[in-house]
């Protein structure tokens, strides 16, 4: 079965400052990849996904994230994080067709300060 | 689109109370997810169905919860009786074609 490891819990970073959120996957195969994002009291919003093709994807809010499959990562990347920013991120990973499951990693919290 | 629906935002209940929550997915889509979040297990996947059929319901906790979809625009998830562990928040995902888009979620609190 996949699962997905995000190894910062928690990460604080000033306002203007550059981003990098990590998440690595297990998976034989291609995988279906996402990067959530979840606002206090919110639901999650999806930022961006990867199912093929080129290996950098943009996403909303200026957020991107680089699929690599030597290392097993899909790390999500914002050039500078506004105060708005401030929230938990989530990756996932899902298997594809006929399965849409997803698998979460446990979440990073973002913290921006001024 | 108006997403996905969820109802109600906010429950509060005493223990041994039934409780229901529901869900509208959005139009067209053929999956349908039911999550559960809290702060010890993170966000847990308890059913999920495909055109309306349940598909894995392996992580339902037991058998108080039971979750039915009886059309493709809407879908319940029920406890009885319910109890102070089972506070959390319950969110509804659906998806098409591999992309789940949550719902905002039904924060309950048994007392």
């Amino acid at each position: 079965a996949q699962s997905v490891t995000q190894p910062d819990i928690h990460i604080t970073v000033s306002e203007g400052a550059s981003l990098e959120l990590r998440c690595n996957y297990s998976y034989g195969a291609t995988p279906y990849l996402f990067w959530y994002v979840q606002s206090p009291g919110q639901g999650l919003q999806l930022l961006l996904k990867y199912f093929s093709g080129d290996t950098l994807v943009q996403g909303i809010k200026g957020f991107e994230a680089e699929f690599k499959r030597s290392q097993s990562s899909f790390n999500l990347r914002k050039p500078s994080v506004h105060w708005s920013d401030a929230a938990e991120y989530f990756c996932a990973v899902g298997v594809g067709s006929n399965d849409y499951k997803l698998s979460f990693g446990a979440g990073t919290t973002v913290t921006v300060r001024a | 689109d108006a997403g996905v629906i969820q109802s109600p935002r906010h429950e509060v209940t005493e223990m041994g109370q039934e409780v229901t929550l529901r869900c509208k997915p959005i139009s067209g889509h053929d999956y349908l997810f039911w999550y559960r979040q809290t702060m010890m297990r993170g966000l847990e996947l308890l059913i999920y169905f495909n055109n309306n059929v349940p598909i894995d319901d392996s992580g339902m906790p037991e058998d108080r919860f039971s979750a039915k979809m009886p059309n493709a625009s809407f879908s319940t998830l029920k406890i009885q009786p319910s109890e102070p562990r089972d506070s959390a928040v319950y969110f509804c995902a659906s998806s098409l074609e591999g992309t789940q888009y949550f719902g905002p979620g039904t924060r309950l609190t048994v007392l």
